[in-house]
């Protein structure tokens, strides 16, 4: 079965700072997808960022950009010149990819506070 | 270009009785996804459809869960009998076709008391 971690239960930044958040997974599947999604307080579910476990070279949105370590199994998300709005719960999840099951298997989350 | 809706979005009950949530997910998505999610934890896979066939369903799908898709468009999940332990927040999300990314409602509330 595949487990996805969270290790930071919660984090707190300064505006304009920069923050990692940290994400490591098991599978033994060679084919999947990895995502950060973001839910601000009381607001649904937002994707931040994919990634294909096949591509080696990190995804990058904006602000936001990921450190892929396929061996370690780890996906940190780091978050540059943090935003208030950047206040949310963020959630790493996985996907066995094409063929397999199609069910997002999310961790336990972090909770990130931007602090002016 | 509207996003997944959900309806209603808190729903309060007494423990015994029946509920039905729907959701509808955004125009063309043929895949169509519900999720639970407690207090304090990250979303938890429950069912899948791809347009009206219910393709996986989870081990917290209990007998008392039943969720349909009849004409591949929205989707209802339904909870008989509901106990104190079934308050929770359900999630929808849809999917379009040659698509991994995953859309998210913004739920509904649901407090069993």
């Amino acid at each position: 079965a595949q487990t996805v971690t969270q290790s930071q239960p919660e984090m707190s930044v300064q505006e304009a700072e920069t923050v990692t958040l940290s994400c490591t997974y098991d599978t033994s599947e060679s084919n999947y997808y990895l995502f950060w999604y973001k839910q601000p307080p009381s607001r649904q579910m937002i994707l931040v960022i994919r990634q294909e476990a096949y591509k080696q070279q990190n995804a990058t949105e904006n602000r936001f950009s990921v450190n892929f370590q396929k061996a370690a199994k780890s996906f940190s998300l780091k978050i540059s010149d943090s935003q208030l709005g950047d206040t949310a719960m963020y959630f790493c999840a996985f996907m066995i990819g094409q063929g397999g099951s199609e069910k997002l298997v999310f961790g336990k989350g972090t909770k990130l506070t931007v602090n002016p | 270009d509207t996003g997944v809706s959900q309806d209603p979005r808190h729903k309060i009950t007494k423990r015994g009785q029946n509920v039905t949530f729907r959701c509808d997910p955004i125009s063309e998505h043929n895949r169509l996804y519900w999720y639970r999610q407690t207090l304090g934890q990250g979303p938890e896979f429950l069912t899948y459809f791809q347009n009206e066939a219910q393709l996986e369903k989870s081990r917290l799908l209990s007998d008392r869960f039943s969720a349909e898709r009849p004409k591949g468009s929205f989707s209802t999940l339904e909870i008989q009998r509901t106990e104190q332990g079934d308050s929770a927040m359900y999630l929808c999300a849809s999917s379009p076709p040659d698509s991994y990314e995953q859309y998210f409602g913004p739920g509904t509330r649901l407090t069993v008391t």
